[in-house]
């Protein structure tokens, strides 16, 4: 089971912006790992969002940033679009476990 | 142009083991910082991470999969190769291997478009 937790899904309209949370612990975010995001399109591998908590990849669009606080991290998305509609992860590394870990994974939808 | 792509069989049976070979080009595996690392995703569930090799050839597994694990590197092929043992039909999973670059920290920069592995009998 992920240690990261996710909400299972966030909606909002278009051009709206959303936040995706990804709660961690002193073991893994709490402890001062990175966090990456990760947006997966439906029936496609995983692609490279956001790294190293706020950064973003060459062609990612500057719509999307990260945050991080304590033991959480976000995900925001302003003005969403209609090619947004996909699923998102959130990815540390736990010290405890000694894994790296993914969040649970949300789901955005238009409403 | 960095590209992984995944092999292996898409049909496995329960107690058997399952070898999947990640193929790459663009990039070698034995530039200092490069890892190569397998996770999978259960169908509609999360991903899940399940082993790395890096460029010196140290090799890391998930706790909970280490038992069942075993990655390697042919450097000279640009290859990765995972297997694990005694399949499940629990196991029955996309697999997906990733590269790490080192340039985004831990981050799995590229990503193979993954093969589907279905546990039956």
């Amino acid at each position: 089971q992920s240690v990261l937790t996710q909400p299972p899904s966030v909606s909002g309209a278009p051009g709206q912006r959303v936040t995706i949370s990804c709660t961690g612990s002193s073991s893994n975010i709490g402890a001062g790992y990175d966090v990456h995001w990760y947006q997966q399109l439906p029936g496609t591998a995983p692609k490279l969002l956001v790294y190293g908590n706020t950064n973003r990849p060459s062609g990612v669009p500057d719509r999307f940033s990260g945050s991080k606080s304590g033991t959480s991290a976000s995900l925001a998305i302003t003005g969403l679009q209609a090619e947004d509609e996909a699923d998102y992860y959130c990815q540390s590394y736990d010290s405890r476990l000694t894994d790296y870990v993914f969040g649970t994974g949300t789901m955005v939808t238009f409403l | 142009q960095v590209t992984l792509k995944e092999f292996g069989p898409a049909l496995v049976k329960p107690a058997q083991s399952l070898t999947l070979t990640c193929s790459f080009s663009g990039f070698s595996l034995s530039t200092t910082g490069m890892s190569v690392s397998w996770i999978r995703q259960p169908p509609g569930k999360a991903l899940e991470w399940l082993a790395l090799i890096d460029w010196d050839d140290d090799k890391f597994y998930s706790t909970s999969l280490k038992t069942r694990l075993t990655i390697s590197k042919d450097t000279s092929k640009d290859q990765v190769v995972l297997t694990m043992t005694n399949m499940d039909p629990v196991d029955t999973a996309t697999y997906y291997c990733a590269l790490v670059t080192g340039a985004t920290g831990t981050a799995f920069d590229y990503w193979g478009q993954g093969t589907l592995v279905t546990v039956s009998s």
